[in-house]
């Protein structure tokens, strides 16, 4: 079984200023990597994924996140956060070769970013 | 319009009545999902299937029902609402062996 901890439910910013949104995870067999968005009002969206080869995957929107196997980790990040990046954002993993396709979500970070 | 469409976007019931929430994908994707989403709790699997006739549980499936009998429907059935139903849900699709999942607008249902 597969677990996602976020650990900052809220991250308040500055227009203009780099953020960093914290993925840890849990497996014992390897794993696909996502981040998810989610504006007011809608459904999720892929922002980007890590499946295999260069551990820094870059996404749409300006953010990149790098896949840590020793720490475990998928932190995602942008050097300039605007306005219309205030969204929810969800990390997500699947095991490779199996489990159908599901995702494990973790509890979201909301980002606000602020004038 | 090509995607994939949820129905009912708003949904106001009451405890006990049944429920059903539809979902419509025009992909032809062989895996669809059903997700609640709750403060607190992220987005938990209820239910999902391989293809159509195959579903399976997912996390939280107790007092939901599930059925495919086409392909690019997966409706999702409250049999008996109950308060702690109130939720969000998504509906979610996705090709074989791709990995990513395509994500409906979602139902905002409200058992009172």
């Amino acid at each position: 079984a597969q677990s996602v901890t976020q650990l900052d439910s809220q991250v308040p910013v500055f227009e203009e200023a780099p953020v960093e949104l914290r993925c840890n995870y849990s497996s014992s067999v390897s794993v696909y990597l996502f981040w998810y968005v989610q504006y007011p009002n809608q459904g999720l969206q892929l922002l980007l994924k890590y499946l295999s080869g260069s551990t820094l995957v870059k996404g749409i929107n300006g953010f990149e996140a790098e896949f840590n196997k020793s720490q475990t980790s998928f932190h995602l990040r942008k050097p300039s956060v605007h306005i219309s990046d205030t969204a929810e954002y969800f990390c997500a993993v699947t095991p490779w070769g199996g489990g159908g396709n599901k995702l494990t979500f973790g509890t979201g970070t909301q980002l606000k970013v602020e004038l | 319009d090509a995607g994939i469409t949820q129905s009912p976007r708003y949904k106001i019931t009451e405890t006990g009545r049944q429920v059903t929430l539809m979902c419509h994908q025009t992909w032809s994707h062989s895996y669809m999902f059903w997700y609640r989403q709750d403060l607190g709790h992220g987005l938990r699997l209820i239910y999902y299937s391989a293809a159509a006739d195959i579903t399976d549980k997912g996390e939280v499936p107790d007092g939901y029902v599930v059925s495919r009998s086409k392909t690019e429907n997966f409706p999702l059935t409250l049999e008996s609402a109950t308060r702690s139903q109130t939720s969000v849900y998504f509906c979610a699709s996705s090709e074989i062996a791709k990995n990513i999942q395509y994500f409906g607008a979602g139902t905002r249902l409200s058992v009172l």
